[in-house]
């Protein structure tokens, strides 16, 4: 079992609608989560972090905590065809810093 | 949000030849930089912890003797690519935290080609 685990995707939606991504890990005691959005050819970059179980929310994007259940996801409201990336969960076990990356969702938004 | 600056972005070069990539946080000082590798429609992988004035430590699997990792300073960690193969052709990446909470800012990263 991979510690962050994500579908491949390609995840296709229509601009305008909601895209809903799942991940799950495999260490309870993992501590922090962080989504991060990586276009082609260029590095990750941060979009959201959520460490309490719960829902979090910053602009179009809402990220959600399941502690108990061992996942997190990621709601992009109002999709836009900029968003068109790979979205990446990662998670922090321990302090330290030490960051473990899922496979990545791949989302295409259509206009 | 923190900047951290990586360069060259792209590299390439002879296999046999040596390649050194740096990172540098430009506006805070980072005690551990992380540098990662990300193989063509792959997710990144931890390849080593640089640690400011002590030896890097290295993930299962990366060849501490081939990837050399040189943290002498709070902003500048330096990962060499000794004898390059076309193997080691990749995208690599470094990050670093300001400390003051755990989210970690990535480098442009370096795309390197071996031919």
């Amino acid at each position: 079992q991979k510690e962050v685990e994500q579908n491949s995707g390609p995840l296709s939606v229509p601009e305008g609608a909601i895209a809903s991504l799942n991940c799950t890990y495999s260490d309870r005691g993992s501590q922090s989560f962080f989504w991060y959005r990586q276009y082609s050819g260029k590095s990750p970059e941060l979009i959201m972090s959520i460490y309490s179980n719960g829902d979090k929310e910053d602009g179009r994007f809402t990220a959600q905590l399941n502690k108990a259940s061992q996942y997190v996801s990621l709601l992009i409201r109002d999709s836009q065809p900029s968003d068109s990336a790979t979205y990446l969960c990662a998670v922090i076990k321990a302090a330290g810093n030490k960051l473990t990356f899922g496979g990545g969702t791949r989302v295409l938004v259509k206009p | 949000g923190a900047v951290v600056s990586q360069h060259p972005s792209r590299v390439i070069c002879k296999s046999g030849t040596s390649v050194k990539i740096e990172c540098r946080s430009l506006d805070f000082q980072a005690t551990t930089m992380f540098w990662y590798r990300q193989f063509p429609k792959q997710s990144l992988m931890l390849m080593a912890t640089s640690n400011e004035g002590s030896k890097a430590t290295y993930e299962q699997g990366v060849e501490k003797d081939k990837f050399l990792i040189n943290h002498a300073s709070l902003t500048l960690s330096t990962l060499t690519v000794t004898s390059a193969h076309p193997e080691d052709s990749s995208f690599y990446i470094c990050s670093a935290g300001t400390g003051a909470d755990e989210k970690l800012f990535f480098g442009s990263g370096t795309q390197l080609s071996v031919l």
